[in-house]
């Protein structure tokens, strides 16, 4: 089957740097991105990865390597703000085609 | 520009009754897709819609089904409601076919089946 596993949760204070992983399980996918979603709010897009390597977005960065079937989030400079669900995503090929696959999500605290 | 707009916000409903769930998308994005969110499945793609014509389906029983409209608002149905129906229901709008689009989504139905 199609799978994305990430850390359920993570914990870590203002102003630290923080690494979210999700390694795949997919026989073809287009590409990587990651959702944000706060308590009672809807997702919204943080950050995709079509090739392997860095992708930077100010404070967040995105990794992907394929050929380890991993990828990650990085999240720099904590804010309190930053507290929230993170989920990784593919868009799968294949037998699936088109279908969007979720991770079922890390939830990041970020203490003072 | 207006963001995904879903109606009803919140939903009560009885086991055996059916239930409409409304999605406006983002104007000029012509593919809907519909997810179901619960705290053990996580986010679960229902289907996607584009031009009006059903482009992909996830792993749902028949009970689940959805149209969009040539304005590409886009409703789905869920029939004979079950206890496990109950979930947050969330429409995500995207401009285009590209593989690496953003999915913009609304703010969800609750739905809540006793």
């Amino acid at each position: 089957g199609q799978s994305l596993e990430q850390p359920s949760e993570v914990t870590a204070v203002e102003g630290a740097i923080v690494q979210i992983n999700c390694t795949y399980q997919t026989s073809g996918f287009y590409g990587l991105s990651w959702y944000q979603q706060h308590d009672g709010g809807a997702p919204t897009f943080l950050s995709y990865n079509a090739l392997d390597g860095l992708e930077e977005t100010g404070r967040f960065s995105s990794f992907l390597s394929r050929s380890d079937s991993y990828g990650y989030l990085l999240l720099q400079e904590l804010q309190m703000k930053d507290s929230a669900s993170y989920f990784c995503a593919v868009r799968v090929t294949g037998g699936s085609q088109g279908n969007l696959i979720f991770g079922k999500g890390t939830k990041l605290s970020v203490k003072p | 520009k207006a963001g995904v707009t879903q109606t009803p916000r919140y939903l009560i409903k009885t086991r055996g009754q059916q239930v409409t769930l409304s999605c406006s998308p983002i104007s000029g994005h012509r593919s809907v897709s519909w997810y179901q969110q619960t705290p053990g499945q996580g986010l679960q793609f229902l289907f996607e819609y584009f031009s009006e014509t059903q482009r992909n389906k996830g792993n749902f029983p028949g009970r689940f089904s959805g149209r969009q409209f040539s304005n590409s608002r886009s409703e789905m149905n869920v029939s004979t409601l079950e206890l496990g129906d109950s979930a947050l229901y969330l429409c995500a709008s995207s401009l285009s076919d590209g593989a690496g689009d953003t999915q913009y989504f609304g703010p969800g139905t609750r739905l809540t089946v006793l």
